[in-house]
């Protein structure tokens, strides 16, 4: 079946300046989560959503950094008046979360460039 | 905070050789350890995943390990391949966390044909 899917797959946007990224989980995985890839920092955990739970927002670095997940499916990762230190590769993965299967499943990432 | 560390950060080995890689995490309380590949410009691919109460896990040439107690995971490679060649993770979901996972920083690969 198809796996997580993300989109664009390459961003390149001016500081100051909003971006949307998407992600698209595997059909009927209950959770999605969102990370972040630099040179600097490694793999960082951003947000969590578990079906129609609060999501946990502890991984965000400020509040420019915001993400919703709508229908329980699609989410969007939204980052306002982006900086240079934005810069990264964005992960997306999804999990079943059924009989505590956390397995996660990555997606090809969205690279973001703030020029 | 759980902190997850992997030696060593590179490696190179000639094709055919057996390695083993490790892994390490501070906090034993975890949920499970899943291991990663990952090519250069590429998302990340699921190797394996061991549940905190098993012992280790194989797919193929691989052979994961987990001593919970003592914080320590390897990644066991058997009769490298050039195709192998890549950045190897490992991963914990820390109990009572929201399952997210803490990365270790990797360790590269290259096996030399």
């Amino acid at each position: 079946g198809a796996g997580v899917s993300q989109s664009p797959s390459n961003k390149v946007t001016e500081k100051g300046k909003d971006v949307e990224l998407r992600c698209d989980p595997i059909s009927g995985h209950t959770a999605l989560y969102w990370y972040r890839q630099s040179l600097g920092q490694g793999l960082e955990f951003l947000i969590y959503f578990q079906g129609n739970s609060a999501p946990d927002k502890s991984g965000l670095p400020s509040d420019r950094f915001s993400a919703e997940r709508t229908g329980g499916s699609v989410s969007t990762l939204t980052i306002q008046r982006t900086q240079q230190e934005d810069s990264a590769v964005y992960l997306c993965a999804s999990s079943s979360g059924l009989a505590g299967n956390y397995e996660q499943y990555f997606g090809p990432g969205t690279r973001l460039t703030v020029t | 905070k759980q902190e997850v560390t992997q030696i060593p950060a590179a490696l190179s080995v000639p094709e055919g050789e057996n390695l083993v890689l490790n892994c390490s995490f501070t906090d034993s309380a975890i949920y499970n350890l899943q291991w990663f590949r990952q090519d250069p410009g590429k998302g990340l691919t699921s190797l394996l995943l061991i549940q905190s109460s098993q012992r280790e896990q194989t797919s193929g040439r691989l052979n994961a390990s987990l001593d919970k107690s003592s914080g320590r995971s390897t990644l066991y490679i058997a009769a490298s391949q050039p195709g192998d060649s890549a950045t190897y993770l490992c991963a914990v979901i820390t109990s009572g966390s929201a399952r997210q996972l803490t990365f270790g920083s990797g360790t590269q690969l290259t096996v030399l044909p």
